[in-house]
């Protein structure tokens, strides 16, 4: 079973509207959790990184969240345009790069 | 895309010949990764370097070898390429291992055996 799992698998909403991205880990030790969004037929970019101390970090319109207790974290984006359609990717490391776990991926689709 | 070139982008070769990826980067970034992705699965690592000839196995190391001669490029070869290696692989580059240093990936290879 993947430490890492994403939901929903695939979401698609309209332009101008707002998203939310959820992502449970059952990797442990924890030291920081990455949010990537991958483009079609381009490697991950970053959004965001976060360590157990922080509980929020922003990114322009994207938000992301941490729970580092019940082990959960989101992504939120407001105001969504054409350009955010992408895959969006929540990493965990137990402890630092070598280590990184990956989840299987958002498919976001933002129709005009 | 943080200067890390992936060639060849695509590549169709057929069962049981050998085939090398090669990544090159500008950075001098120490650490240089290798994964494989693969559709419902998240990227999945293969090879890391943290140095010239200093290279560690990752979770899906069987049937791959890699190489470092140089600061700058990072290979990774496939023996005798089979079908369960048919996928897209990235290379990665970190100025460090430390778990809030950025992670930079290259635009991807998409390999097919046939």
């Amino acid at each position: 079973k993947n430490q890492v799992e994403q939901s929903p698998q695939s979401l698609i909403i309209l332009e101008g509207k707002n998203c939310t991205l959820q992502c449970n880990y059952t990797v442990s030790p924890f030291s920081n959790l990455r949010w990537y969004k991958q483009d079609t037929g381009r490697g991950p970019v970053s959004l965001t990184i976060m360590t157990f101390s922080e509980n929020t970090k922003s990114n322009g319109r994207y938000t992301a969240t941490l729970d580092a207790d019940t082990k959960q974290s989101s992504l939120h984006i407001t105001a969504s345009q054409l350009s955010d359609s992408a895959s969006y990717i929540c990493v965990v490391s137990p402890y630092n790069n070598n280590d990184m776990r990956f989840g299987a991926g958002t498919r976001l689709t933002v129709k005009p | 895309d943080a200067g890390i070139t992936q060639s060849p982008r695509h590549k169709v070769t057929e069962t049981g010949t050998p085939v090398t990826l090669r990544c090159h980067q500008t950075e001098n970034h120490r650490y240089m990764y290798w994964y494989r992705q693969d559709p419902g699965h998240g990227l999945r690592l293969i090879h890391y370097s943290y140095g010239v000839k200093d290279t560690d196995k990752g979770e899906v190391s069987d049937g791959y070898s890699v190489s470092r001669s140089k600061t700058e490029d990072f290979l990774l070869t496939l023996e005798s390429a089979t079908s369960s290696q048919t996928s897209v692989y990235f290379c990665a580059i970190s100025e460090s291992s430390e778990g809030y240093t950025e992670a930079f990936f290259g635009q991807g290879t998409r390999l097919t055996v046939v």
